[in-house]
Formats: structure tokens, C-alpha cells, sequence
């Protein structure tokens, strides 16, 4: 069971931008852990997208952004392309007793 | 380049065992620690085991303490999951991760990941 939530999907025009929120609580991303997130093609295994919160791997572009307040971490893509469809994991780790390292819900990004 | 193959996947019994391999090549095996991180069809992900790079330091998650084994051997450049007593849930693709070295304690992920191998337990 995951305990960072994610929206189950959001969608956006080509060329315009969405955002995807990655909620958690004290025991993982407000415990100062960081979020990274992996996007995961269909059919694919999950890729890393954005580590420590906002930096990219080398290969991911720019107009793809991460984000940390609080609780709550955001993954930013602007400027929306075909092939940005698909799921999208945050993932921290959490202190607590049956915590280790927890992922997101997961979020569908279809582009119309 | 940096390489992780899994092998082992199959259809198995409830209560049966399975063991799930991967090798890995493109870097120094033992200078990482090992993931496994599962996904049922149509699911999200789940974290089940991690082993670090002397196997001195091992996690598993509540769902599978007890029933899986993780391993590994260095020489072989090679990371193993033992899995007894399966579940049908647990029915999944199971990836083998490579934890990203960092600098940062509270900054744990994982860089690179395996295709996976689909273990099915059904009767």
C-alpha cells in the first residue's frame, strides 16, 4: 500500500504543461527525505527522471522540473509532446516501523 | 553500459518457490547495493528487498518478510531473490535496481533498473 499519493492521471493539450503532486507525510518527504520520480513508458521498465528533488540525469530535458515543500513534492512538464505519455512515480523513503523505501501511487499523463 | 538482466520468472503454485536472478555488467557490482521492486500488471510499484554491496546490511518489505531471501555474490557479479510460500499477490514484474551512489543520506534512488521477469502464482 503506498503511502505517497499521487492523482491517478492528468492530460494536457500538445505544447502545454502539467503538473503532477506527490503527497506524503512527516515520516517520509516532511522528515526532509528526498523525492525523485521515474517515468515509465508503456511496456517499459521505469526510467530515472528527476533525482534529490530537481536535478535531471543527463538525457531528460529541461522543460521537465521537480519540486519540494513540506509534505508534498510536484514533478512539472511544460511544453507537452507524445511522448511524454505515460506513468509517472514519485518515489522517498519513510522512517516509520514497516517503512523503507515507498513509491508514489502513480499518475497517468495522456497527451490529447 | 550499464546492464541488468533478470531470469527466473515463471508460473508457480500457490506455496511454491521460485528463485529470481539477475546479472548485471557495465560497472563495479560490488561498489552498489541491490534492489528488487515489483509491479503487478496493471499496478504501481513496490519496493521488496535490498541488499548492500557486502550483503552486511539487508531490508525487506512487511508484505514479504519472512517468505523471501535476497543474496548476492560479488564474484559473479550476480543478485539473487529467493521466494517461498508464494501468494497469488504475489503476482508481479519483478525489477532488479541498481541503488544510485550519493553523497546524501537522506537521498536514496535508483538509477538503473532491469526489464523484469513476470512471476505468476496461480493454481
Amino acid at each position: 500500500q503506498s503511502v505517497l499519493t499521487q492523482p491517478p492521471s492528468v492530460s494536457g493539450a500538445p505544447g502545454q504543461g502539467v503538473t503532477i503532486s506527490c503527497t506524503g507525510s512527516s515520516s517520509n518527504i516532511g522528515a526532509g527525505y528526498d523525492v525523485h520520480w521515474y517515468q515509465q513508458l508503456p511496456g517499459t521498465a521505469p526510467k530515472l527522471l528527476i533525482y534529490g528533488n530537481n536535478n535531471r540525469p543527463s538525457g531528460v530535458p529541461d522543460r521537465i522540473s521537480g519540486s519540494k515543500s513540506g509534505t508534498s513534492a510536484s514533478l512539472a512538464i511544460t511544453g507537452l509532446q507524445a511522448e511524454d505519455e505515460a506513468d509517472y512515480y514519485c518515489q522517498s523513503f519513510d522512517n516509520s516501523l514497516s517503512g523503507f523505501h515507498v513509491f508514489g501511487t502513480g499518475t497517468k499523463v495522456t497527451v490529447l | 553500459e550499464v546492464q541488468l538482466v533478470e531470469s527466473g520468472g515463471g508460473l508457480v503454485q500457490p506455496g511454491g518457490s521460485l528463485r529470481l536472478s539477475c546479472a548485471v555488467s557495465g560497472f563495479t557490482f560490488d561498489g552498489y547495493a541491490m534492489h528488487w521492486v515489483r509491479q503487478a500488471p496493471g499496478k504501481g510499484l513496490e519496493w521488496v528487498s535490498g541488499i548492500s554491496w557486502n550483503s552486511g546490511g539487508i531490508g525487506y518489505a512487511d508484505s514479504v518478510k519472512g517468505r523471501f531471501t535476497i543474496s548476492r555474490d560479488n564474484a559473479k557479479n550476480s543478485l539473487y531473490l529467493q521466494m517461498n510460500s508464494l501468494r497469488t499477490e504475489d503476482t508481479a514484474f519483478y525489477f532488479c535496481v541498481r541503488r544510485a551512489v550519493t553523497v546524501v543520506p537522506s537521498s536514496i534512488y535508483f538509477d538503473y533498473w532491469g526489464q523484469g521477469t513476470l512471476v505468476t502464482v496461480s493454481s
